[in-house]
């Protein structure tokens, strides 16, 4: 059971946008910095969005990040057929003398 | 360039331990937190622990108290996670991954080592 919440999965077709949500409490989201990862089969997470909704160099501003209170978002316009991925979003939780946490994950299909 | 560089794959019996590295290189080794994260087969990101290279302070994720050591070498720029008493539900790929902050480990993880494979198996 993930600390953060997220649906398991997500579908749209190219060209189309897109949103994943993440729950979380007062202890994480409602207090931290929200971060989503992108993960391609077989390889390691790639960070897309760090500072709630801020772009790392070379990450498209087709990805875009928002957070209010304890939720958080991503959202992805122009679909494109590469985009097929999971997709992951993190934070700082403060309790139990501080410790990274995770949601489970949301898969993206492109139809 | 900014680089994690993990070590090869492991396989261990229940029981045993196992201790991973990860190799820094392109930046200022002790200015960022070092975090541990896995992913067993088909599963999400879990996070286990996290050091300070400036100092060697660490925060471990509850569940692996009593069971993971991470610690560093300055002079190696390199951090290492040991995880003992291995049992068939730590079979996971371990990644190693560089907080984005400088003196804070809540950053958000910029930079990611390639993994490291562990299959716990008798």
């Amino acid at each position: 059971q993930s600390v953060l919440t997220q649906p398991p999965s997500a579908s749209g077709t190219p060209g189309q946008r897109v949103t994943i949500s993440c729950s979380g409490n007062s202890s994480n989201i409602g207090s931290n910095s929200v971060y989503w990862y992108q993960q391609l089969p077989g390889t390691a997470p790639k960070l897309l969005i760090y500072r709630n909704n801020r772009r790392p160099s070379g990450v498209p501003d087709r990805f875009s990040g928002s957070k209010s209170g304890t939720a958080a978002s991503l959202a992805i316009s122009g679909l494109r057929s590469e985009d097929e991925a999971h997709y992951y979003c993190g934070a700082w939780d403060d309790s139990l003398s501080g410790r990274g946490v995770f949601g489970g994950g949301t898969k993206l299909t492109v139809l | 360039q900014v680089q994690l560089v993990q070590s090869g794959p492991e396989v261990k019996k229940p029981g045993a331990s196992v201790k991973l590295a990860c190799q820094a290189s392109g930046y200022s080794f002790i200015s960022h937190y070092i975090h541990w994260v896995r992913q067993a087969p088909g599963r999400g990101l879990e996070w286990m622990g996290v050091i300070n290279p400036n100092g060697g302070t660490t925060g471990y994720e509850q569940k692996f108290q009593g069971r993971i050591t991470v610690t560093r070498d300055t002079s190696r720029s390199t951090v290492y996670m040991e995880l003992s008493s291995l049992r068939s539900d730590d079979t996971a790929v371990y990644y190693c991954a560089r907080d984005l902050s400088t003196g804070w480990p809540g950053g958000g993880l910029d930079v990611w080592g390639q993994g490291t494979t562990v299959i716990v198996s008798s």
